[in-house]
């Protein structure tokens, strides 16, 4: 089945640095790519989506580019701040649901 | 929008126990989704159901759990009997389906935070 693989964390990185995340996955058909995070104490939210190949989403200065020959989506952001500190989770779509990778814990120190 | 609203927040109770979970999706979605947390086994899609019906509940851990919808604008999931191993975060999460897969955004709640001692 469809699947989502991100590389674990935690990933520990100072103020400024350069950050990626990597994702990759499988699946059958073409499927849509999202980034969510999650804060401490709160459920997840929609941070970033792309819905074809070679197309780039992009929020809050993080960005992910559908890459279908490789078949990822890697997270970037060209300089983290400590309110980056959070969950990011990559996932996929599958029919009418979304599949979720294992997520990965982000520390941003000061 | 208030968002998705999720009683109670926390919750403490003893093994045996019987447990239900709250969820008002975002008024004029038509999925509702419910999710468990844990360290352990990351982010788990333990039911979902599309226009108040139970489209694939697969996810479902064993028969102790059970997930309604009696309208659009309620759900419950319900432990009983509760066990130490259910202790996690459940998330309640809505979407609008405007159209078959991909491309619907799924909000989700604060989360239930449960404690089965």
């Amino acid at each position: 089945g469809d699947s989502v693989t991100q590389m674990e964390g935690p990933v520990t990185l100072s103020e400024e640095a350069f950050l990626t995340i990597n994702c990759t996955y499988t699946a059958t058909g073409y499927p849509s790519l999202f980034w969510y995070v999650q804060y401490p104490g709160e459920g997840l939210q929609l941070l970033l989506k792309a819905t074809k190949a070679d197309d780039k989403g992009s929020n809050k200065g993080f960005e992910a580019t559908y890459r279908k020959e490789t078949t990822s989506f890697h997270l970037e952001k060209g300089s983290v701040q400590v309110s980056d500190s959070a969950v990011y989770f990559c996932a996929l779509s599958d029919d009418d649901k979304i599949i979720f990778g294992k997520g990965t814990r982000l520390h941003i120190l000061p | 929008d208030a968002g998705v609203i999720q009683s109670p927040r926390h919750e403490v109770t003893e093994m045996g126990q019987e447990v239900t979970l709250r969820c008002k999706p975002i008024s004029g979605h038509n999925s509702l989704f419910w999710y468990r947390q844990t360290m352990m086994r990351g982010l788990e899609l333990l039911i979902y159901f599309n226009n108040n019906v139970p489209i694939d509940d697969s996810g479902m851990p064993e028969d102790r759990f059970s997930a309604k919808m009696p309208n659009a604008s309620f759900s419950t999931l319900k432990i009983q009997p509760s066990e130490p191993r259910d202790s996690a975060v459940y998330f309640c999460a809505s979407s609008l389906a405007v159209r078959q897969g991909p491309y619907n955004e799924q909000f989700f709640g604060p989360g239930t935070r449960l404690t089965v001692l």
